[in-house]
């Protein structure tokens, strides 16, 4: 399983562009990257996944760069509600594992 | 609707007194798994099943059982539970492990346990 590195926790100001990078340096060929959200007492919900170059949906967009050994998570103009835990996650045909996490803080 | 559920919500008890904790999906995922989580520690992974009848240890999995007779259901038993397995449980589903996508999980509404 490629391992995953994030910061543990980072704040923003409501409407700003929060990009949250994780590393995975031994990801596999055939290793796809989902990121995760997980508001306090709830279970974690899937925010987006990518292989290669970006990925837009209409929570946030995902930047993957042609050597994939990092991805970095783009939450545009956040909002109070966007206050979570981020899971990066990296995973072919095995069975995900979650770590620790970024717990992002926004503030009024 | 497509979900996950878990039951029950929450459950106070106490030592030694064996308990199950149910989870089940709807949307004919093959693969299951339970994830307890603790303040500072994240998710960790207990079990996990690929299908029916195949079940396989995580990360944490002693003091718990599980089993997958069928492909909807994948309870979680603890046989003598213990106050360091007060936790908030957690049950996921995904389609399967082995294609694009297919490994995204859905998550149930959690199972908040005290074990006195």
């Amino acid at each position: 399983l490629a391992k995953t590195t994030q910061p543990i926790s980072m704040d923003s100001y409501e409407g700003q562009e929060v990009n949250i990078t994780c590393s995975h340096n031994n990801i596999a060929t055939n290793d796809y990257i989902t990121w995760y959200q997980q508001f306090p007492s709830q279970g974690p919900r899937f925010i987006i996944q990518g292989y290669k170059t970006k990925v837009t949906n209409e929570v946030a967009s995902l930047f993957i760069p042609a050597d994939r050994k990092s991805s970095t998570l783009s939450l545009p103009r956040v909002s109070l509600s966007d206050t979570a835990v981020y899971y990066c996650l990296v995973s072919g045909n095995t069975p995900l594992v979650f770590g620790k996490g970024t717990r992002l803080s926004v503030i009024a | 609707e497509a979900q996950v559920t878990q039951n029950p919500r929450y459950l106070i008890t106490v030592t030694g007194k064996k308990l199950t904790v149910t989870c089940s999906q709807n949307m004919n995922h093959e693969y299951m798994s339970w994830y307890r989580q603790d303040p500072g520690l994240g998710l960790r992974q207990i079990y996990y099943s690929m299908n029916v009848e195949a079940t396989d240890k995580g990360d944490v999995p002693e003091g718990y059982k599980v089993s997958r007779k069928e492909k909807r259901n994948f309870p979680l038993i603890l046989e003598s539970p213990s106050p360091n397995q007060t936790s908030l449980y957690f049950c996921a589903s995904s389609l399967n492990t082995g294609l694009a996508g297919g490994n995204t999980q859905y998550f149930g509404p959690g199972t908040r346990l005290t074990v006195l």
